[in-house]
């Protein structure tokens, strides 16, 4: 079956420092999600890529869709005590309505 | 705004024993899910259903079951409960199938001793 790998699966960066997580899918994927899971709490959506090669930017985070559509990534720039949290991609394979999340990247920020 | 609302929040259980994790949003999205998460692990899907009436298996789907009897509500129902079903438990909905946002409930956290 599918299979989403993240990596690293944890990251401690100092405050301020920039952050990435890579996702990678073992089949070529119609779309993707990406989620950020505060401790304690529940994964919350951030934003979807579709496009071969897509990049989209909120505000410190940027979104990469690859070229083959089988992996992507989220950088964090400056990152911020805020950003802490456990960030998940999921993708979704052609013709099937489940999502596969990844084994997540858990970022914790050092003042 | 209620969204995605479970209950219980936190659950022990005994070895054996059976239970019911209740579901309901109020967002009229035809989409709802069952995710675990192992401690410090990611989400496993348990079963999903994409409209009233109809549930299919995700991935981890042995030693639970659902029904979908109204488009607001998704039981999870756990028979003969065993330690290795100690996780939290999420529940989600989404308009339409995995190509939108999908929303989640708070979790229940679920120990089975």
């Amino acid at each position: 079956g599918q299979q989403v790998m993240q990596i690293p699966q944890y990251q401690h960066v100092q405050e301020g420092e920039d952050f990435t997580t890579y996702c990678n899918s073992s089949t070529t994927l119609s779309n993707i999600q990406w989620y950020k899971q505060r401790p304690g709490g529940h994964p919350v959506f951030l934003i979807q890529l579709v496009k071969s090669g897509e990049v989209k930017k909120q505000k410190r985070l940027t979104f990469q869709f690859g070229e083959a559509k089988k992996n992507s990534s989220l950088h964090i720039t400056a990152t911020q005590t805020t950003d802490v949290g456990t960030y998940f991609c999921a993708g979704k394979n052609f013709g099937n309505e489940k999502l596969t999340f990844g084994t997540g990247t858990r970022l914790t920020i050092i003042p | 705004n209620a969204g995605v609302t479970q209950t219980p929040k936190f659950r022990i259980l005994k070895i054996g024993q059976s239970m019911t994790l209740q579901c309901t949003q109020d967002m009229n999205h035809n989409y709802m899910y069952w995710y675990r998460q192992d401690p410090g692990m990611g989400l496993k899907l348990i079963y999903y259903s994409v409209g009233a009436g109809i549930t299919d298996k995700g991935e981890v789907p042995n030693g639970y079951n659902v029904s979908r009897s109204t488009t607001e509500d998704f039981p999870l129902r756990l028979e003969l409960a065993a330690p290795s079903q100690t996780s939290v438990y999420f529940c989600a909905s989404s308009y339409g199938g995995a190509g939108n946002t999908i929303y989640f409930g708070e979790g229940s956290w679920l120990t089975v001793v």
